[in-house]
């Protein structure tokens, strides 16, 4: 059983340019979660998905992000117009249920850098 | 909303001996406490946890306690050993998401 995979590893970008980061749950596992940490920091929660459907999106700067989980496919991590401060691992985690209930397992993260 | 405090920020131990981890949370609402040991380059990895009904868990080397009148939390780790080196988070969970501590870089010394 595969755990969480994310792609690509690192991801360099130019500033104004798009990112988007993927990331496939485990098996079995419709929630999808993602956390920001910048270095030596911890994580930051950004959002929390289900199949289709947006649950909580309170930690997601308003403008330039956005998430995605479609009923086929991985969840997309979207940063338009990238600026240097976006440079951070992003990680993506899974459960089964809700966190309140179920633990959440981390993909290996995906190390962008804005230029 | 939930705030997650954790210290020691660094910690070195000598190989062989215990390193403790501690932790408070702010938010009564929360019943699940998660530890994560997070290696280089790598994500998050879950190393034990403990629900609100519980006072204490342990697996093998590894012990957790929780206080939930005080809102404290730590890690025990007993007879460490370097691979026990790297950063290890607590966190709490008042709802659908993890709030995580800062973290603890935990530096086994020969």
């Amino acid at each position: 059983n595969a755990g969480v995979m994310q792609n690509p590893r690192h991801l360099v970008r130019r500033r104004g340019q798009e990112a988007r980061l993927r990331c496939s749950p485990m098996k079995g596992h419709s929630h999808v979660y993602w956390y920001r940490q910048l270095p030596e920091e911890g994580l930051k929660f950004m959002v929390y998905l289900q199949k289709e459907n947006i649950i909580d999106e309170s930690g997601m700067p308003k403008e330039r992000f956005s998430a995605e989980f479609p009923k086929e496919g991985p969840s997309i991590l979207r940063i338009q117009q990238v600026v240097r401060g976006d440079s951070a691992a992003y990680f993506c985690a899974s459960s089964p249920t809700t966190a309140a209930q179920e633990t959440q397992y981390f993909g290996p993260g995906t190390r962008l850098l804005v230029l | 909303g939930e705030n997650v405090e954790q210290h020691p920020s660094t910690l070195s131990v000598q190989e062989g001996d215990s390193a403790v981890i501690k932790c408070t949370y702010s938010d009564s609402a929360s019943n699940y406490f998660p530890w994560y040991k997070q290696e280089l380059g790598k994500g998050p990895q879950l190393i034990i946890d403990i629900r609100s009904n519980v006072g204490e868990k342990k697996d093998q080397r590894i012990a957790v306690t929780l206080n939930k009148t005080a809102k404290h939390f730590s890690l025990h780790i007993t007879e460490t050993q370097p691979e026990d080196s790297a950063v290890y988070f607590c966190a709490a969970t008042p709802g659908d998401k993890i709030i995580f501590g800062k973290g603890t870089r935990l530096h086994i010394l020969p």
